[in-house]
């Protein structure tokens, strides 16, 4: 596609449920990640996906998030039995993966928001 | 570990008026450092980057930044600022071996016409 896709644009749930988040990133890149943009705060790096290689999921703040990214594209990030404190933005974004200061392309984010 | 630190959580200017937003970074080697753009409704969007060489670096719509390493830092400026140029700003920098960047807290920029 011509940018970084995700979806939804918006999620409304409750305290406890589960939710996945969807991201499509640029058709070749192959370096995928997440970050977390909480109210007032940066954005919080999550989890990061180069090709074929390990996960790097050193910013996963619990057991309750895990991320998976399939056929080395679409990448599903998934929150169990969500909290308030994880409502928050959700950005996706992916890069070519071929050098450490590369420029980064973002998607729109999904509006978490759990009640 | 990699920190950034943008001490001005919002600034108001006036159209035409120059601006400095400021960014301050905590890395133990040169730093890679980028500064991003979020418009509302909008993904992110790289203004300009830094690796090595020449301290000034020009971006995209009219913006530079100067990495300064005695001071640890590396502003954004802009010598004449459009309504357009609302939005929030984001400063980052990465390390070396790790892809994932550390960002700032952001700072938002109001433009008054």
């Amino acid at each position: 596609g011509a940018g970084v896709s995700q979806s939804p644009s918006n999620k409304v749930t409750e305290k406890g449920k589960d939710v996945e988040l969807r991201c499509d990133p640029i058709s070749g890149h192959t370096a995928l990640y997440w970050y977390r943009q909480s109210l007032g705060q940066g954005l919080e790096f999550l989890i990061y996906f180069q090709g074929n290689s390990a996960p790097d999921k050193s910013g996963l703040p619990s057991d309750r998030f895990s991320a998976e990214r399939t056929g080395g594209s679409v990448s599903t990030l998934t929150i169990q039995r969500t909290q308030q404190e994880d409502s928050a933005v959700y950005l996706c974004a992916s890069s070519l993966g071929t050098t450490t200061n590369e420029k980064l392309f973002f998607g729109s984010g999904t509006q978490l928001s759990v009640l | 570990a990699q920190s950034v630190t943008q001490p001005d959580i919002h600034i108001t200017v006036s159209e035409g008026a120059s601006l400095e937003l400021r960014c301050n970074y905590s890395y133990g080697a040169t730093p890679y450092l980028f500064w991003y753009v979020q418009s509302p409704g909008q993904g992110l969007q790289l203004l300009l980057k830094y690796f090595s060489g020449d301290t000034l670096v020009q971006g995209i719509k009219g913006f530079e930044a100067e990495f300064k390493r005695s001071q640890s830092s590396f502003n954004l400026r802009k010598p004449s600022v459009h309504w357009s140029d609302a939005a929030e700003y984001f400063c980052a920098v990465g390390a070396t071996g790790r892809r994932a960047l550390t960002f700032g807290s952001g700072t938002r920029l109001q433009v008054q016409p």
